[in-house]
């Protein structure tokens, strides 16, 4: 069975500050893993998938095989990212985690 | 740019009632999917064709929800009678094809309200 935790419902961080969404999985397979983000008002779009190794807006994720963990995580966080984040592993089929919504104050 | 398109946006029905939902993918996607996602949750799948077939619906509810893609293009699910727990967000999307690493696009949704 495939399995994503999102540890964190609610995370609120200030303007400038560093943020971290963690994601972790349970898949016996080789994973492909996605952010989804779900901005307000917005429908649900990807954010970046593991594969890529890219950075979007600023956000970076690496795939830790060993913590089986995809941390979501940028340096300097914007009033522009809250935002519902969705961490989701592609096996059988796509697994949505519960989601963490992040607010980033003034 | 190509949206996935989805109707209606809202529907509110009785408990025991027939409702039904349409999503147009986006343009040449082969591969559709409709999800349900309840207040608090992530989506999770309920169906994915493939052309105008069904590849995997394990977590389609089949005594009441039913599903078709006739012509590989539009989709219906339909939900036939409706229970209160049958409330949530019904989100349809459609990839080029079903490889694991393609990106899903997404649908604004209906959001049904069973009372």
């Amino acid at each position: 069975a495939q399995r994503v935790t999102q540890p964190e419902k609610l995370l609120s961080v200030f303007k400038g500050a560093p943020v971290e969404l963690k994601c972790n999985y349970s898949y016996s397979g080789s994973p492909e893993l996605f952010w989804y983000v779900q901005y307000s008002r917005q429908r649900l779009q990807l954010l970046l998938r593991h594969i890529s190794r890219e950075s979007i807006k600023g956000f970076t994720a690496d795939l830790n095989k060993g913590e089986t963990s995809f941390h979501l995580k940028k340096p300097f966080a914007q009033e522009e990212d809250s935002a519902m984040y969705y961490c989701a592993l592609s096996g059988s089929r796509l697994t949505f985690g519960e989601g963490t919504q992040l607010t980033v104050n003034p | 740019e190509a949206e996935v398109a989805q109707s209606p946006r809202y529907k509110i029905t009785e408990k025991s009632q027939a409702v039904a939902f349409w999503c147009d993918p986006i343009s040449g996607h082969a591969t559709l999917y409709w999800y349900r996602q309840i207040l608090g949750q992530g989506p999770e799948l309920l169906v994915q064709f493939q052309d105008e077939s069904v590849v995997d619906d394990s977590q389609l509810p089949k005594d009441r929800f039913s599903a078709e893609r006739l012509k590989g293009v539009d989709s219906t699910l339909k939900i036939q009678p409706a229970e209160l727990g049958d409330s949530a967000m019904y989100l349809c999307a459609s990839s080029p094809s079903s490889g694991g690493y393609n990106e899903q696009f997404f649908g604004p949704g209906t959001r049904l309200t069973v009372l």
